[in-house]
């Protein structure tokens, strides 16, 4: 099993619609939680991070918490064509300075 | 957000010469720093840890005489890529972690 999970899509949205990025992880005792977005040829932009239990939003972006169930996912919002990119997950697994686990990565594609 | 300083951003070499990729935190001290490999359409790869004062924590897998890690200030750390071969060229992407990673723009390395 993988540490870090994430289907590798793509999933096509239409603009406007609200697209939902799920990613689920194995080591319960992880501390915090992260979403990159990675444009082709570029490398990851942190877009959120979320340590709780519960939702986090930012403008069109919402990240939610479920240790329990050991997932997290990020939606978006209004989503734009700017917004078709690989979105990474990112767990830290211990908290502190300690190195995150990265997913594969979800391919997001917004349908004008 | 923090930013991190990667140089260059794209470097072309001869099969069998070194290549040196600096990554710099410009605005906070990192005293630990990734490095991280991607090839087309793959995920990143975590390659190695380095730390300020320190020897690199390499991944399993990864030669650590060909991938040589020094970070010898808190706010610099170089990969040298040593005898390139083709089989190297990829995207070498380096972070730092204030304590939330944040990604330098990546260099583009192509042997020929």
């Amino acid at each position: 099993q993988k540490e870090v999970e994430q289907n590798s899509g793509p999933l096509s949205v239409p603009e406007g619609a609200i697209a939902s990025l799920n990613c689920t992880y194995s080591d319960r005792g992880s501390q915090s939680f992260f979403w990159y977005r990675q444009y082709s040829g570029k490398s990851p932009e942190l877009i959120m991070f979320i340590y709780s239990n519960g939702d986090k939003e930012d403008g069109r972006f919402t990240a939610q918490l479920n240790k329990a169930s050991q997932y997290v996912s990020l939606l978006i919002r209004d989503s734009q064509p700017s917004d078709s990119a690989t979105y990474l997950c990112a767990v830290n697994p211990q908290g502190g300075y300690q190195k995150v686990t990265f997913g594969t990565g979800t391919k997001l594609q917004v349908i004008p | 957000g923090a930013v991190v300083s990667q140089h260059p951003s794209w470097v072309i070499c001869k099969s069998g010469t070194s290549v040196k990729i600096e990554c710099r935190s410009l605005d906070f001290q990192a005293t630990t720093m990734f490095w991280y490999r991607q090839f087309p359409k793959q995920s990143l790869m975590l390659m190695a840890t380095s730390n300020e004062g320190s020897k690199a924590t390499y991944e399993q897998g990864v030669e650590k005489d060909k991938f040589l890690i020094n970070h010898a200030s808190l706010t610099l750390s170089t990969l040298t890529v040593t005898s390139a071969h083709p089989e190297d060229s990829s995207f070498y992407i380096c972070s730092a972690r204030f304590p939330i990673q944040y990604f330098g723009a990546g260099t583009r390395l192509s042997v020929l």
